[in-house]
């Protein structure tokens, strides 16, 4: 069975950095892509950015170059984002998502963490 | 960016009735065009993929049809389990981007 396990809700300063993780099983890591997703509270969703769980090759939506950086471990089957410079803005539900090819769909989707950017 | 509009924002809709929300693209997205169900406090869930391929183990009720710029899904006969909030996904381009959602209740 697929299983992508998400960390635990943060609360965070304004400032500070968060580094997420999703961790999967059921399935051949190095084989898929996973990519991150943000929904703030009653809105719309937003493409992040993804990484390929073989080569640690990463694409990333421009908007959020400098704000998000996605890395892998493939020895625990694990993707991680880290989100740098928190401000409120960052204040969201984030999903890992996984995909089987570079333009693929989502068949799989992590619960979500929900990130708190509060003083 | 593609932005992708949904429509209606908010639908209400009896028990077996047939039920049709709408996606439309702001250029041609050639088919690559996704929906996902998300129920309240829940991760996303893909139903429809490529316009019109149903996922695994997702009911014949759901279906998807389009081309170009405008896209349909239908559902043939609402049941209460289908409350949940619909959303369209283009693959076309990146980067991918999500319409704002139809919130879709019981009458």
């Amino acid at each position: 069975e697929v299983q992508l396990q998400q960390s635990g809700a943060e609360l965070v300063k304004p400032g500070a950095s968060v580094k997420l993780s999703c961790k999967t099983s059921g399935y051949t890591f190095s084989n898929y892509y996973m990519s991150w997703l943000k929904q703030m509270p009653g809105q719309n969703i937003e493409w992040i950015g993804n990484i390929y769980g073989g080569n640690g090759g990463t694409g990333y939506n421009q908007k959020f170059k400098g704000k998000a950086t996605l890395t892998v471990d493939k020895s625990s089957s694990t993707a991680y984002m880290d989100l740098s410079s928190l401000t409120s803005e960052d204040s969201a539900v984030y999903f890992c998502a996984r995909h089987r090819a570079p333009l693929g769909y989502f068949d799989f989707w992590g619960p979500g963490t929900m990130v708190t950017v509060s003083s | 960016d593609i932005q992708m509009t949904q429509s209606p924002s908010f639908l209400s809709a009896s028990v077996g009735e047939r039920v049709t929300l709408s996606c439309r693209a702001s250029q041609n997205i050639n088919k690559y065009l996704d929906w996902y169900q998300q129920k309240l406090g829940e991760a996303p869930k893909l139903l429809i993929y490529n316009t019109n391929n149903l996922h695994t183990g997702i009911p014949s009720r759901f279906s998807g049809s389009g081309s170009g710029t405008d896209y349909t899904l239908t559902i043939s006969s609402l049941q209460p389990e289908d409350v949940a909030t619909y959303f369209c996904l283009q693959r076309n381009s990146w980067p991918w981007t999500f319409g704002g959602g139809t919130k879709l209740e019981l009458k």
